[in-house]
C-alpha cells in the first residue's frame, strides 16, 4: 500500500536555527499539506499546497514558515528561525481523494 | 469556519457498538464530514467521510441527521485495538482541515 513518507523522524535544534522537514507525498496526488500536533494537544493545520502553490494556510503559518516543492517527489517545510513553541509533530499529508498522513516529525527546540 | 464538539472521553468494552456523536451547528453548505483516528505518536488515519444521511464502510458507520447539524460515528464490536482518539473534521473547501478536539475512546477488555 502507498504511504506518506516524513524524514527526519526525530529532529532536535537549537532556538534561532533553521530546519527542513521533509516529505514524500504518494506519488499520483495533487494536494499536500502540513499540520502540527503540540504534545497533548490537537491536530492543527498550517497549510495546504497544490498546483505549485499554496492554497490555504492558516494564522500559525507566518512569515517564519514556507513551503516548497522541489522536485516532482518531494515536500517539504521550512522553518526559518525556531523559537521553542516550534516544538511539537509535523505531519505531512497527501490526497487524491482522502488524506494520507505521514509518520510525523518530532521537532524538539532548545 | 464551522467548529466542531466532541466528547472529551468515552469507555467501552470490548465487543460492544460505540457511538461518537460530534455537534457542527454551523456547518456549511459544501462542507463535508469526515472523521479521523489518531494513535500516540502516529499520524491520524481517515476513517469515513459522508455529507447526508448514512455512509457505511468496512469499518464503520456515519450517520448524518437532514440538518447536518451533528453526526455520529458508529464502530461494531470494538476491540482494545480501536483505543485512539476519534476526530471530526468539517472539510473547508477541502484545503483546509481543521480538526476538533477529538474523543478518546478507551476500549477495556
Amino acid at each position: 500500500e502507498p504511504e506518506v513518507t516524513q524524514t527526519p523522524s526525530h529532529q532536535v535544534t537549537q532556538m534561532g536555527q533553521e530546519v527542513i522537514l521533509r516529505c514524500v507525498p504518494i506519488s499520483n496526488h495533487l494536494y499536500f499539506y502540513w499540520y502540527r500536533q503540540i504534545l497533548g494537544q490537537k491536530v492543527e493545520f498550517l497549510v495546504s499546497f497544490y498546483n505549485n502553490e499554496i492554497s490555504e494556510k492558516s494564522e500559525i503559518f507566518d512569515d517564519q514558515f514556507s513551503v516548497e516543492r522541489p522536485d516532482g517527489s518531494n515536500f517539504t517545510l521550512k522553518i526559518r528561525s525556531t523559537k521553542l513553541e516550534d516544538s511539537a509533530m509535523y505531519f505531512c499529508a497527501s490526497r487524491a481523494g482522502e488524506q494520507f498522513f505521514g509518520p510525523g516529525t518530532r521537532l524538539t527546540v532548545l | 469556519l464551522a467548529k466542531t464538539t466532541q466528547p472529551i472521553s468515552m469507555d467501552s468494552y470490548e465487543g460492544q457498538e460505540v457511538n461518537i456523536t460530534c455537534s457542527h451547528n454551523n456547518i456549511a453548505t459544501n462542507d463535508y464530514i469526515t472523521w479521523y483516528q489518531q494513535f500516540p505518536s502516529q499520524g491520524p488515519r481517515f476513517i469515513i467521510q459522508g455529507y447526508k444521511t448514512k455512509v457505511t464502510n468496512e469499518v464503520a458507520s456515519l450517520f448524518i441527521p437532514a440538518d447536518r447539524k451533528s453526526s455520529t460515528l458508529s464502530l461494531p464490536r470494538v476491540s482494545l485495538s480501536d483505543t485512539a482518539v476519534y476526530y471530526c473534521l468539517l472539510l473547508y473547501n477541502f484545503n483546509k482541515f481543521y480538526f476538533g478536539s477529538g474523543t478518546k475512546l478507551n476500549v477495556k477488555p
